[in-house]
């Protein structure tokens, strides 16, 4: 199985700077034959499911503010918030989706204000 | 929209089986995949499976072989997580989540359903 290990597990941030969290993967979730890295990020606020916000490595889902982004190829990838508003504390997952069965997920990064 | 209405709430004895149940609605339900993720207190994500709504085919993580059934009922676009043998460390919130296109990665979650199993 493909582990995904996620950095930092928490970070806090001001509000309106930018917030990086790191994601890696054992091995690579890049398909060569298509270009594309298998790769989704998801938002879970307290008490909510979680939320989808990025597929592909870099691509936002409908309705996602353009101040998250996604970046990275391979094994390594980032998600970067912009400027950081209140409503984005949340615990923070990656996902491959290279080699399934199974899914895997990191372990979460939990995002707070400084 | 697209919707997961998931059933309500359940305490289990250990060794007990539960059942949880996922309405799907505001789309075609046969035409994506359903997964099944769990959340212990305070802990991450867990992938536990798929099932295809249209022939009712299914992948389980390894870890819940033989104590997982997932299905589906195509005439009330439903679709259903059996665990048995239920233990302590099974006591979670049990999502359904629609996957996108094949893809395996989730579009759509449901609220959850917690699960608690107690003597």
């Amino acid at each position: 199985d493909i582990v995904m290990t996620q950095s930092p597990d928490s970070l806090a941030v001001s509000l309106g700077e930018r917030a990086t969290i790191n994601c890696k993967s054992s091995q690579s979730v890049l398909y060569s034959s298509n270009n594309k890295n298998y790769l989704a990020w998801y938002q879970q606020k307290p008490g909510q499911p979680p939320k989808l916000l990025i597929y592909w490595a870099s691509t936002r889902e409908s309705g996602v503010p353009d101040r998250f982004s996604g970046s990275g190829s391979g094994t390594d990838f980032t998600l970067t918030i912009s400027s950081l508003q209140a409503e984005d504390v949340a615990v923070y997952y990656c996902q491959q989706y290279y080699s399934t069965p199974p899914v895997t997920f990191g372990q979460g990064t939990r995002l707070e204000i400084k | 929209q697209v919707q997961l209405v998931q059933s309500g709430a359940e305490v289990k004895k250990p060794g007990a089986s539960v059942k949880v149940s996922c309405k799907a609605s505001g789309y075609t339900f046969t035409s994506y995949y359903m997964h099944w993720v769990r959340q212990a207190p305070g802990q991450g994500l867990e992938w536990m499976g798929i099932i295809n709504p249209s022939g009712g085919s299914t992948s389980y993580a390894q870890k819940f072989q033989g104590r997982v059934t997932m299905t589906r009922d195509t005439s009330t676009s439903t679709v259903y997580m059996e665990l048995s043998s239920l233990r302590s460390e099974d006591t979670a919130v049990y999502y359904c989540a629609k996957d996108d296109y094949g893809d395996y990665y989730m579009d759509v979650w449901g609220k959850g359903t917690t699960v608690t199993v107690s003597s």
